[in-house]
């Protein structure tokens, strides 16, 4: 089982759509849970940062960790076309930058 | 504008020539990365350096070569040992070697061919 399990994809909705993107892993000291949004031939940029269990919101995205369940989600709410991107999550054990484990990543697009 | 530059935007080398990738950061960051991404893979960390001249390797560095001379810059060498090379490459940088927060260049696709 490899430590970080994300879907590829590809997910297609609708202008407007709440979606909901997941990651599920199997290393219980995980701590920090992050989101990056990558477009198309682009580096990845950090879109959601949360430490431990609970949910962060900023603005149209909501991060959720679910720490018993091994179960990161992140949602996007009236989703719009420039959304687009395919979306890594990473999670580490400590602080430590070298210590990132990133999904595969998930594609979405948004179609208006 | 503050950022991380990666120069050549698409490489392309013959196979079993060594190749050298650019990255340069104005962010007076201390820690730099080289990730490299390939389709369907996550972002692997090949070489990290956390200070100036010191360097560590990552999970993939058989292939690859680093040096850090100068805190704004991380070379990254493929070197022909490389058995394949052909991939996305991502260099990043952080404040400190103990932030979370990464910062990603534009990336350099290399073909080897």
């Amino acid at each position: 089982q490899k430590e970080v399990e994300q879907d590829p994809g590809p997910l297609s909705v609708p202008e407007g759509a709440i979606v909901s993107l997941n990651c599920t892993y199997s290393n219980s000291a995980f701590q920090y849970f992050m989101w990056y949004r990558q477009y198309s031939r682009k580096g990845p940029e950090l879109l959601m940062y949360t430490y431990s269990s609970g949910n962060k919101e900023d603005g149209r995205f909501t991060a959720q960790v679910d720490k018993s369940s091994k179960y990161i989600s992140l949602f996007i709410r009236d989703s719009q076309p420039s959304d687009s991107a395919t979306y890594l999550c990473a999670m580490s054990a400590n602080q430590a930058g070298t210590a990132l484990i990133f999904g595969k990543g998930t594609t979405l697009s948004v179609s208006s | 504008d503050g950022g991380i530059t990666q120069s050549p935007k698409y490489l392309f080398r013959k196979e079993g020539q060594n190749v050298t990738l650019s990255c340069e950061q104005n962010l007076n960051h201390d820690a730099m990365y080289w990730y490299r991404q390939d389709p369907g893979q996550g972002l692997r960390l090949i070489y990290y350096s956390q200070i100036v001249n010191d360097f560590q390797k990552g999970d993939i560095a058989e292939g690859y070569s680093v040096s850090r001379e100068k805190k704004e810059s991380f070379p990254l060498t493929v070197t022909s040992a490389q058995k394949n090379p052909t991939a996305f490459y991502l260099c990043a940088s952080s404040i400190d070697p103990e932030a979370y927060e990464q910062y990603f260049g534009p990336g350099t696709r290399l073909t080897v061919t």
